[in-house]
């Protein structure tokens, strides 16, 4: 079963324009993890937070983490038609290396 | 340097019919993951390996499906008999095990149509 789920499912955004989804998950974790996945290179990691970090920015995204909502957002700036692809967050459980993928966030940038 | 190698990329078979899915990890990675990816989910994994030892499978259907990763590197995952609810794409990814989380790096996946 999957712990994560994304919020939206779909998102459907013009380019140049900020692109944010949600993931909600159910236990403790070590770190929550973010994932692209397209038809061309499928599944590939943007970015990690530990569970002791709030934010975290790595070139146009943003992520934060609230531990206390057992929650994450992932923010992509000034999107861009390339950014189409299905998003995946990726959480390690609490006192183990098991990683639980929710069920993702189809973004589509329209040109 | 080579990402995760899977083959085949595509596999049709009846049901009933046995198949196998490979995998070669990136070199030195002691980490190695089997998922599976119904359409319009996310991975659930199958089976971790930390070197040739599989140290989570508690959600690998024991009945059907076996893995193995001989020598810690290449690993194969079998299912006999396939079933129509198979079908789906079964990745690989590998990862080098270090403190504060890891990154998995995914192969292409095998995309599997049970018919």
């Amino acid at each position: 079963s999957q712990q994560g789920e994304e919020d939206p499912q779909a998102l459907s955004i013009q380019e140049g324009e900020n692109a944010t989804m949600n993931c909600s998950y159910k236990t403790s974790i070590n770190n929550l993890q973010w994932y692209r996945q397209n038809s061309g290179r499928g599944l590939v990691h943007l970015i990690l937070i530990r569970s002791n970090e709030r934010e975290k920015h790595s070139g146009r995204l943003r992520v934060t983490l609230d531990t206390s909502k057992k929650s994450s957002s992932l923010l992509i700036t000034a999107s861009r038609a390339a950014d189409t692809a299905s998003y995946f967050c990726a959480t390690e459980t609490s006192g183990t290396y098991k990683y639980i993928f929710g069920t993702g966030t189809r973004l589509k940038v329209l040109a | 340097e080579a990402g995760v190698v899977q083959s085949p990329r595509y596999k049709i078979i009846e049901k009933k019919q046995p198949v196998a899915f490979w995998c070669n990890p990136i070199s030195g990675h002691n980490t190695l993951y089997w998922y599976r990816q119904n359409l319009g989910q996310g991975p659930e994994l199958l089976i971790r390996y930390e070197n040739e030892e599989a140290v989570d499978d508690s959600q690998l259907p024991k009945d059907r499906f076996s893995a193995e990763r001989l020598k810690g590197v290449d690993s194969t995952l079998k299912i006999q008999p396939a079933e129509l609810g198979d079908s789906a794409v079964y990745l690989c990814a590998s990862s080098q095990r270090g403190t504060g989380g890891n990154e998995q790096f995914f192969g292409p996946g095998t995309r599997l149509t049970v018919l």
